[in-house]
């Protein structure tokens, strides 16, 4: 069964830095795409980033590019998302996702960031 | 980028009746590579609809979609008390990956 874990999602000042985590299980995690989509309260669903299987050709959405690191660790079948320059707008729940099949067939439950003072 | 808009951003129905939800494109999806995702409150998205028309597995036989180019729809014949929720287009045929703003289904 595919299973995709986060975590890290906490309350953070602006301007302040957190990384976030998600480990996989039930598939065969060096063979796929990561992908981050956020989720701000009340609001639809936007793609953050994304990075291959082997861990290159990084992308950004516009609204990160700069403040936001992808990286993987196959041998520990985990994604991160690193947050740095954090501002209000990036208060969202973050999700985890890969393409299996097709497009992104199967996603975490979410892990919660909040910016704020 | 390209864009996703859909429509209604509101459907208000009872159950056994009939939805039609619309996604349009601001330019063409290439080779239909268009997914459809149902979100409940509290939950993550669960893939639907892929490549246009075609099931993810487990998906109940109710829920259709169709279309080709920019435009798109996603029909539930007969809406089941679970089906109330948010659906959401979203395209994979160029980067960045991008999502419609959400058609919520409510009971009416």
């Amino acid at each position: 069964e595919v299973q995709l874990v986060e975590s890290g999602g906490t309350l953070v000042q602006p301007g302040g830095s957190l990384r976030l985590s998600c480990a996989a299980s039930g598939f065969t995690f060096s063979s796929y795409w990561m992908h981050w989509v956020r989720q701000a309260p009340g609001k639809g669903l936007v793609w953050v980033s994304s990075i291959n299987s082997y861990g290159g050709s990084p992308s950004y959405a516009d609204s990160v590019r700069g403040r936001f690191s992808i990286s993987r660790d196959n041998a520990k079948n985990t994604v991160y998302l690193q947050m740095d320059s954090v501002r209000a707008e990036d208060t969202a729940v973050y999700y985890c996702a890969v393409p299996i099949g097709t497009t992104l067939d199967f996603w975490g439950q979410g892990t919660l960031v909040t910016v704020s003072s | 980028e390209i864009v996703l808009t859909q429509s209604p951003g509101t459907l208000s129905l009872s159950p056994g009746e009939r939805a039609t939800l619309s996604c349009r494109a601001s330019q063409s999806v290439t080779a239909n590579y268009l997914a459809w995702y149902q979100q409940k409150p509290g939950q993550a998205p669960r893939l639907l609809i892929y490549r246009a028309s075609s099931r993810a597995t487990g998906i109940p036989d109710r829920f259709s979609g169709s279309g080709s180019g920019t435009d798109f729809t996603l029909t539930i014949t007969r809406l089941e008390p679970e089906d109330f929720a948010v659906y959401y287009c979203q395209q994979y045929s160029s980067s960045p990956l991008t999502f419609g703003g959400g058609t919520k289904v409510e009971i009416k």
